[in-house]
C-alpha cells in the first residue's frame, strides 16, 4: 500500500531563518506531488506541483521554492523565513492517470517568530 | 483568483437538521472530490464524482455533480456532532495536473 511521509510536524523557526519540509512517498511509482499551506480553518492554498523529477510548477510567487531530487521525494524551502510563512503545510500524492483522488502526510505546522 | 468557491464559509446547527453544501466554479472539472478534515490532519477523501449529474450516496451524505461538472453538493441529512469539521472540494481541471481546493466550509453541529 502506499504511504505518505512530512516531517517534521512541527516547526518553530525564526524570521529570517531557512527552511526545508521534505515530504516521501512509498508504494507507488512517478506520483504526481503537491505542497499545500493551509490557513486555520480556510481551504488549500497550492503552492508548487510536480509531475516528475527535476519539474516543478509554482502557482504562488513567494520567497519558497520546491524541488524533486528523486521520483519520490519532493522538498520545500526557504532561503529566509518571513512571519507571513507562518502556517499548515501539507504534502500530497496522486495518480491522475488513474484517478485524481489526492492523498495527504499529516502536515507540518510551522509558526516563524 | 479563486476557481472554486464554497458556500456557506461557515455553518452552525443544531444535531438531526440538514443541510447543503456548495461547490461552485466557471471552470470544467474532469471530476471533483470531497474531504473531510480535522483541525491538525490531513484532508481525508470522501468521495469522487466523475459524471455530469451523477449522485452518489455515502450514508447520511449525498453529493451530486453538476451536469456540466462546474459545480457539486453535498447534503447531510440529520446531522449528528460527528459530522463537525472542515468539508472541501477539490479537482484538477480538465486536461491539467493543477489540483486545487475549494475555500472550505466549516460545520459545527450542536448536540
Amino acid at each position: 500500500s502506499q504511504t505518505i511521509h512530512q516531517w517534521p510536524a512541527t516547526l518553530v523557526q525564526p524570521v529570517g531563518s531557512p527552511l526545508s519540509l521534505e515530504c516521501t512517498v512509498e508504494g507507488t511509482s512517478n506520483p504526481n506531488l503537491y505542497w499545500y499551506r493551509q490557513a486555520a480553518g480556510r481551504g488549500l492554498q497550492l503552492l508548487f506541483y510536480s509531475i516528475g523529477i527535476g519539474q516543478i510548477s509554482s502557482e504562488v510567487p513567494q520567497n519558497l521554492s520546491a524541488s524533486r531530487p528523486q521520483d519520490r521525494q519532493f522538498i520545500l524551502s526557504s532561503k529566509k523565513l518571513l512571519l507571513s510563512d507562518s502556517g499548515f503545510y501539507l504534502c500530497a500524492w496522486s495518480l491522475l492517470r488513474g484517478g485524481t483522488e489526492a492523498f495527504f502526510g499529516q502536515g507540518t505546522r510551522l509558526t516563524v517568530v | 483568483t479563486q476557481l472554486l468557491e464554497q458556500s456557506p464559509q461557515f455553518l452552525s446547527i443544531q444535531e438531526g437538521e440538514n443541510l447543503t453544501v456548495y461547490c461552485n466554479s466557471s471552470s470544467v472539472f474532469s471530476s471533483l472530490q470531497w474531504y473531510r478534515q480535522e483541525p491538525g490532519e490531513g484532508p481525508v477523501l470522501l468521495v469522487t464524482v466523475v459524471t455530469g449529474g451523477e449522485v452518489k450516496k455515502l450514508k447520511r451524505l449525498t453529493f451530486q455533480f453538476g451536469d456540466a461538472r462546474k459545480d457539486s453538493s453535498l447534503h447531510i441529512t440529520a446531522a449528528q456532532p460527528g459530522d463537525t469539521g472542515l468539508y472541501l472540494c477539490a479537482g484538477a481541471l480538465t486536461g491539467t495536473y493543477k489540483y486545487i481546493f475549494g475555500t472550505g466550509t466549516r460545520l459545527k453541529v450542536l448536540a
